[in-house]
């Protein structure tokens, strides 16, 4: 069975920075690209980062490009976002999401439960 | 970047009843359309790939068609299970982007 489980949502205040983790298993994490969506509280999915499965490319929506770093250990199944320089307007559910094989990498085929993050003073 | 809408925003049905979703994306983007079912509470689910190919598991009442710019979710015989928020997302390029979300509620 896919798991995927997230970790590190708390209160920051904003220009702080935070580091988000994914646990992952039941799949072959290092062969699967990775995914950071996030959700503002009664808001629609925002897509965030991608990681492929060799770590090697990494791609960011341009509104938090500069400011987040996606990363990834295929040693201890985990995936990771750093965020930096944050704002109000980042404030949301943070989930990770497994790519398909191949050239499906952009198919968001099993989604975490979500890790809450609050950017406020 | 591709921008997808999708109609209505809001809808709501009685059991049974049939259910169609629509998602219109500003470029062609093929059959790279994928639909997802986020209860409240919960995290989103993968139900249609590849604008009709159903994921593993999901009912058979989940149905998708279309390709180029224009796609539907068909929900058949709509169960009490089924009051969700449903999005379309494309694949075709980066950045991946989302429709805004087409809530079912259950008369």
């Amino acid at each position: 069975e896919v798991q995927l489980v997230e970790s590190g949502g708390v209160v920051v205040q904003p220009g702080g920075s935070l580091r988000l983790s994914c646990a992952a298993s039941g799949f072959n994490f290092g062969g699967s690209a990775m995914h950071w969506v996030r959700q503002a509280p009664g808001k629609g999915l925002e897509w965030v980062s991608l990681i492929t499965s060799d770590g090697v490319h990494k791609f960011y929506a341009d509104s938090v490009k500069g400011r987040f770093t996606i990363s990834r250990d295929n040693t201890k199944n985990s995936l990771y976002v750093e965020m930096n320089s944050l704002r109000s307007e980042d404030t949301a559910f943070y989930y990770c999401a497994k790519g398909g094989v191949g050239f499906t990498a952009y198919l968001l085929d099993y989604w975490g439960q979500g890790t809450l993050v609050t950017v406020s003073s | 970047e591709i921008v997808l809408t999708q109609s209505p925003d809001f809808q709501s049905v009685t059991p049974k009843e049939t259910v169609t979703i629509t998602c219109r994306a500003s470029q062609s983007i093929g059959n790279d359309l994928q639909w997802y079912q986020q209860k409240p509470g919960q995290s989103p689910k993968l139900l249609i790939k590849h604008a009709f190919q159903s994921f593993s598991g999901v009912p058979s009442r989940f149905s998708g068609r279309g390709s180029g710019t224009d796609f539907t979710l068909t929900i058949s015989s709509l169960e009490a299970e089924d009051a969700a928020t449903y999005y379309c997302q494309q694949m075709r390029s980066l950045p991946l982007t989302f429709g805004g979300g087409t809530t079912v509620e259950i008369k």
